[in-house]
């Protein structure tokens, strides 16, 4: 398996426009997981799914932020309009088990300039 | 809050000697877990250790977790220049599990 997918890498966008992020899960992985690193707040999560249906966006800091799971294999992040206070890498990862061993993406380093 | 906090923030060893990182959270857990990162890149699991489990081992990962003063340690014995990482404790209650916001650890030649 090739691990969990993300793409792009790296973005750098102006301040006002749309970034959409996406992630594709290990294959039979039930749960998905965002989460935003910054070196002031560490790693916060961000919203998570269980079997594509959303169980808790808590942690989305504002209605700019959403996110998606229209099947199994694929998750976006998009947030809209993008600020410089978003700039962060954000991660994606999946578990099969609740509550246990992630695998997380290799994340997209996010500049809003 | 369910977030672990480790200590110390950074570590700074010769390579050969052991590391260890302490762990503590505030809620009861499932399991807590931990992670290690290498710079750019994303969070690599590394050890679970169970709220019914006192010690674990894994190669050079030894684990300790105290439910009583809800801590945790991991210990690397014999570190290697390529254990220069960032490591995270993360407790997990029902589906999520929280990261702490990391220890740093680095070998020296």
């Amino acid at each position: 398996d090739a691990g969990v997918i993300q793409s792009p890498r790296h973005e750098v966008t102006e301040m006002g426009q749309e970034v959409t992020l996406r992630c594709k899960p290990i294959s039979g992985h039930d749960y998905l997981f965002w989460y935003r690193q910054t070196m002031m707040r560490g790693l916060e999560l961000l919203i998570y799914f269980n079997n594509n249906v959303p169980i808790d966006d808590s942690g989305m800091p504002e209605d700019r932020f959403s996110a998606k799971m229209p099947n199994a294999s694929f998750s976006t992040l998009k947030i809209q309009p993008s600020e410089p206070r978003d700039s962060a890498v954000y991660f994606c990862a999946s578990s099969p088990i609740r509550g246990e061993g992630y695998t997380f993406g290799s994340g997209t380093r996010l500049t809003v300039v | 809050s369910q977030q672990g906090e480790e200590d110390p923030q950074a570590l700074s060893i010769q390579e050969g000697e052991n590391a260890t990182m302490n762990c503590s959270y505030k809620t009861s857990i499932n399991n807590l877990q931990w992670y290690r990162q290498n710079s750019g890149r994303g969070l690599v699991h590394l050890i679970l250790i169970r709220s019914n489990e006192r010690e674990k081992h894994s190669g050079r990962l030894r684990v300790t977790l105290d439910t009583s003063k809800k801590s945790s340690s991991l210990l690397i014995t014999a570190s290697r220049a390529a254990d220069t990482a960032s490591y995270f404790c993360a407790t997990a209650r029902d589906d999520k599990i929280i990261f702490g916001k990391g220890t740093r650890l680095h070998i020296l030649p």
